[in-house]
């Protein structure tokens, strides 16, 4: 959405490497931040999630940061493989929810 | 188990021709959404409502209506469909608005000609 700017909008990475996407936004309302991945073909689906309430979240080889003060939050992934790749979208939610434009990731084997 | 279902999954049509997308959630939600997902635009909301019989516009809501007559439907109508409306439709569903994971359908395709 035009509230949320994320980047970049593709990412190759090695198998076994980090890859990290990151969004900016600009409601301080803004209260829940969650990631989805979208494989193709599919809907897509929640992966991990933050509210603002916390800075740092992690699960497994999945992790997000958030800076309420400079309004960025941050998906990390780890030891990537080759199921990671797929396009994952960013999304603010207060009043309503708006989406990042997505950040295509490619795994190379 | 809990889902969002949505029908057709495929659509071809001709322009002017009214067309309806069925969707459909199982888990008592009270929020619902039509997103459309153009390449390099990522998903922009169409319409939400957050409860029966309370729709309100999102960012998109030019050429489309839809209906929450039940808390488990919301249709998406496209009264006189535009080559320009061309695109992947996905159907979403949350408890309730803003701070909750969103489910999604399995998407709508359609192709207006």
């Amino acid at each position: 959405g035009e509230n949320v700017e994320q980047h970049p909008s593709t990412l190759s990475v090695q198998e076994g490497d980090s890859a990290v996407i990151k969004c900016t936004y600009s409601d301080s309302a803004s209260n829940y931040f969650p990631w989805y991945k979208q494989e193709l073909g599919k809907g897509p689906q929640l992966i991990i999630d933050i509210r603002s309430n916390v800075g740092e979240k992690k699960d497994q080889r999945i992790a997000v940061t958030l800076n309420k003060t400079a309004k960025h939050f941050s998906l990390h992934i780890t030891e990537t493989q080759p199921e990671d790749s797929a396009v994952y979208f960013c999304q603010e939610a207060g009043n309503q929810f708006y989406f990042g434009t997505g950040t295509s990731l490619t795994v190379i084997p | 188990e809990a889902q969002v279902t949505q029908n057709p999954r495929y659509l071809i049509t001709v322009t002017g021709k009214k067309l309806t997308v069925t969707c459909s959630q199982n888990m008592n939600h009270e929020y619902m959404s039509w997103y459309r997902q153009d390449p390099g635009l990522g998903l922009r909301q169409i319409y939400y409502s957050m409860n029966v019989e309370a729709t309100d516009k999102g960012d998109v809501p030019e050429g489309y209506k839809v209906s929450r007559k039940e808390k488990r439907n919301f249709p998406l109508i496209l009264e006189s469909p535009s080559p320009n409306q061309t695109s992947l439709y996905f159907c979403a569903s949350s408890p309730r608005q803003g701070y909750y994971e969103q489910y999604f359908g399995p998407g709508t395709r359609l192709t207006v000609t």
